[in-house]
Parts: C-alpha cells; sequence; structure tokens
C-alpha cells in the first residue's frame, strides 16, 4: 500500500472551512484514498473514502488530483467538535489492512 | 450504521497476570478483525489480523505468545494479553468490516486502555 504524507498539525478557526492535505504521490491505480478522524480516547470513525472523482458526504469533501498523487479533505464549517487526530490511508481495493500514518492533529478554536 | 464494540473499555491489572478484551460486530458478521495498539501521542499500530477459524496472522515484530488472537465465531473476537508488564499498557482498539456494507470501511471500536502496574 502507498504510503502517505501528512502535516503533523492545523488550526482551524470555528465556523470556516478546514483543508486537510495528503500526499500520496506513490499511490497506485486501483488504491482507494480513505479518511477516518479519531477523537481523544476513542476509536477511529470513517469520514469519507474516493478512487479518482472527487466525493461529498454529510461530513465531508474529498477533493482528489487528477493525477491522484495527493488529494484534500474539506470540512466545509469545522465546529469544536472536530478537534480530532486525521489520518488519510491508501489501500487497495479487496484488502482491508489498515496502515496508519502518523496524522493531522486539527485543532478547531473558537 | 454498523456497530464494533469492545469490553472493558478500561482495565488496571497487576505485573504478571493476563487480561482478556474482547471484540464484538453487534449487527453484522466479520470473518476478518484486525487489532492495533496506540500510546500516548503516537498513531495506531496494526499488531495482527483476526479470521474466524483459523490462526491469526501477526505483523512483524508482533510476539504471538504474547498477545494471544481467539476469532471462535463471526461476531467475536478475543485478544489476550498474557503475562502482562508495565510496558503492555496501551490503548488497543480492533476493527472489523461489514461485508454487506455499501462503502466498505472499516468499523473500529472504542478501545480498551490496559494499564500494567
Amino acid at each position: 500500500d502507498a504510503k502517505t504524507t501528512q502535516p503533523p498539525s492545523m488550526d482551524c478557526a470555528e465556523g470556516r472551512a478546514a483543508n486537510l492535505p495528503c500526499n500520496h504521490s506513490t499511490i497506485s491505480g486501483n488504491e482507494y484514498v480513505y479518511w477516518y478522524r479519531q477523537i481523544h480516547s476513542q476509536g477511529p470513525q470513517y469520514i469519507i473514502h474516493g478512487l479518482k472523482n472527487n466525493e461529498t458526504n454529510e461530513m465531508a469533501s474529498l477533493i482528489i488530483t487528477e493525477d491522484r498523487k495527493s488529494s484534500t479533505l474539506i470540512l466545509p464549517h469545522a465546529t469544536l467538535r472536530d478537534t480530532a487526530v486525521y489520518y488519510c490511508i491508501s489501500l487497495a481495493s479487496g484488502t482491508y489492512k489498515y496502515i496508519f500514518g502518523t496524522g493531522t492533529r486539527l485543532k478547531v478554536l473558537a | 450504521g454498523a456497530v464494533v464494540s469492545q469490553h472493558p473499555s478500561r482495565v488496571i491489572c497487576k505485573s504478571g497476570t493476563s487480561v482478556k478484551i474482547e471484540c464484538r460486530s453487534l449487527d453484522f458478521q466479520a470473518t476478518t478483525m484486525f487489532w492495533y495498539r496506540q500510546f500516548p501521542k503516537q498513531s495506531l499500530m496494526l499488531m495482527a489480523t483476526s479470521n474466524e477459524g483459523s490462526k491469526a496472522t501477526y505483523e512483524q515484530g508482533v510476539e504471538k505468545d504474547k498477545f494471544l488472537i481467539n476469532h471462535a465465531s463471526l461476531t467475536l473476537s478475543t485478544l489476550t494479553v498474557t503475562s502482562a508488564h508495565p510496558e503492555d499498557s496501551s490503548f488497543y482498539i480492533c476493527s472489523a468490516r461489514d461485508p454487506g456494507g455499501l462503502t466498505g470501511e472499516l468499523f473500529f471500536g472504542e478501545g480498551s486502555r490496559l494499564t500494567v502496574l
């Protein structure tokens, strides 16, 4: 599975959009990009995933570059409850062996 | 949505004793579950893949005799930390995939915090 790199931390003002980048420059054609988040002392929570096209759900939007070497998770209106560590994972279709990187610690500020 | 539950959420034990952590898929059957451990301020580290009805597959560097995994049914996997020592103190998390799910994601348990005195 491809290695992903993320900035270690980010701050975002409450109510503003939080844009969390992820590099996955060695991703292969059949690997999906998954995003999870982990609020302190809890298990990770699924947010969104995509292969090539941009995706949106009730939690977030995922923008994947055309060359698929990077992606951005967008939380459109961040709230204090969005403070968490966000993990970007690349995973081949049909496999479920997640390898977590260091993630981005997002702090939403009041 | 699919739910994975762990028990106990917190456990404190004396050095040398064994501790069992249960992971249950509450509304789906999981042939495969995964066990992770997480030290403070670090990422999740995959320990092993638990396969229903067969032996678990351990990641490199994880002692299989230390961390016993049993996946006796399609809804239950257990992790037993044998002869626990203070360095085994950690946050242990399990996950499972819902084969009938639409998005293919893994569902994670709430985690179990082990403290070995």
